[in-house]
Order: C-alpha cells, then sequence, then structure tokens
C-alpha cells in the first residue's frame, strides 16, 4: 500500500480566481502519476498520465507538474470556473494505482 | 460510444447472500480493474486484470473474487456479502497497466443489509 496524499481537502475558489493543489507520492521507484477530475454523479475522467521528472502537462485552463525527486505533483486551474467544481483525485504506482483522497474544489460564481 | 459499462447501477442485499458485478468495456483494452470506493478513502483496488487470462490481488482483495471472462468482460463476485462491503463499486479499463489512463465506469451502489 503506497501512501499517497492530497491537500488541501477541500477548497472553495470565486469565479475567476486561479488556484493550485498538492499530491504528495513516495520518491523511491517512481512509475507514474496519474490526475483524475471527478464530478459529482458522474465517474472519474483521466486528465494527464505523467511519467517524467520535471513533466508538465495542460489541458485548457488546467495544468500539472511533477517532482519525482521530492515526491509531489501540483495542479494548477487558471481563471476557475463554476464547471471547473469537482474532486481532483491523484493516483501513484505502476501494476497497482494508490490513490489519494482527493481535493474537492467548489467554484463560486 | 459506451466505454465501460456496469451492472447493476444499485444492489440490495442481505448478508450471506451471493452477487456478480458485471463489467465491460469495448474499447479494446487489455487492462480491468475492479475499485472500491467509501467514504473519506481513495478509490481502492480490490482485483485488477493486467491482461486477458490473467488476475491478481489489489489491496482489498479479502471477500471478492473475479474472473476475466474475455477480453471485455471482468466480473467480481462476493461469495456470501457482509455489511463492510457495503460500498460504491467501479469498474475501470486501461490500453496497458501503470501509464495508460484508466477509464472508469458509472459505479455499482451496492448496500448489504
Amino acid at each position: 500500500i503506497l501512501n499517497v496524499e492530497q491537500s488541501p481537502q477541500s477548497l472553495h475558489v470565486q469565479e475567476g480566481d486561479s488556484t493550485n493543489f498538492t499530491c504528495s507520492f513516495p520518491s523511491s521507484n517512481f512509475y507514474a502519476l496519474h490526475w483524475y477530475r471527478w464530478e459529482t454523479a458522474k465517474s472519474p475522467e483521466a486528465l494527464f498520465v505523467m511519467t517524467l521528472n520535471g513533466d508538465e502537462k495542460k489541458k485548457g485552463r488546467i495544468s500539472a507538474t511533477l517532482n519525482t525527486k521530492e515526491g509531489y505533483s501540483y495542479l494548477y486551474i487558471k481563471g476557475s470556473q463554476p464547471e471547473d467544481s469537482a474532486t481532483y483525485l491523484c493516483a501513484f504506482g505502476d501494476y497497482k494505482l494508490s490513490f489519494g483522497a482527493g481535493t474537492t474544489v467548489t467554484v463560486r460564481a | 460510444n459506451a466505454g465501460v459499462t456496469q451492472t447493476p447501477k444499485f444492489q440490495v442485499l442481505k448478508t450471506g447472500q451471493s452477487m456478480t458485478l458485471q463489467c465491460a468495456q469495448d474499447m479494446n483494452h487489455n487492462s480491468m480493474y475492479w475499485y472500491r470506493q467509501d467514504p473519506g478513502m481513495g478509490l481502492r483496488l480490490i482485483y485488477y486484470s493486467a491482461s486477458e487470462g490473467t488476475t491478481d490481488k489489489g489491496e482489498v482483495p479479502n471477500g471478492y473474487n473475479v474472473s476475466r471472462l474475455n477480453k471485455r468482460e471482468f466480473s467480481l463476485r462476493l461469495e456470501s456479502a457482509a455489511p463492510s462491503q457495503t460500498s460504491v463499486y467501479f469498474c475501470a479499463s486501461s490500453k496497458g497497466v501503470g501509464n495508460q489512463p484508466q477509464h472508469f465506469g458509472d459505479g455499482t451502489r451496492l448496500s448489504i443489509l
């Protein structure tokens, strides 16, 4: 069982503001780091899979960075919109993914 | 464009009853997974199948069995349901393990009384 921690557990952001949050994972034996968005009443949807130290991925207003040496990844949301309200999950591992408990983002109009 | 289909969506069982959750994917993916999701916890891997014909235990396999029926289908069986198995169950699939994104079904909400 790999310890994957996400912080904060939840956050509220005003529409138009930018925000970011963290995923921490073991820095040894790195294989891959996944980010998923999970909207209420839907199933998790893949955002990014990151495999290289220093990797940066971008999808629209959402981007992620990866530091495998120190064991963390940041997810950034630029200019938050109400449709960005969701729980964002990170997961770490190879054959067996260990998921964090998620960061729940609420965007207030 | 179905993706990953899980059946049933909801089920209520009595303690000791058995049940099979069905999962099918139409994306020609090699790998399939079963997770459970409990309040305040992340998704926890029950079993996975890296490729057709293989299955392996995940983090929380006790009380469950799986069958990779063919490349499309991966079922999860509860032989003797217990209240601790009340959860939401998700099936997922991916092209390969580890560095490929997983595609999730809509989940099965299972209550055991």
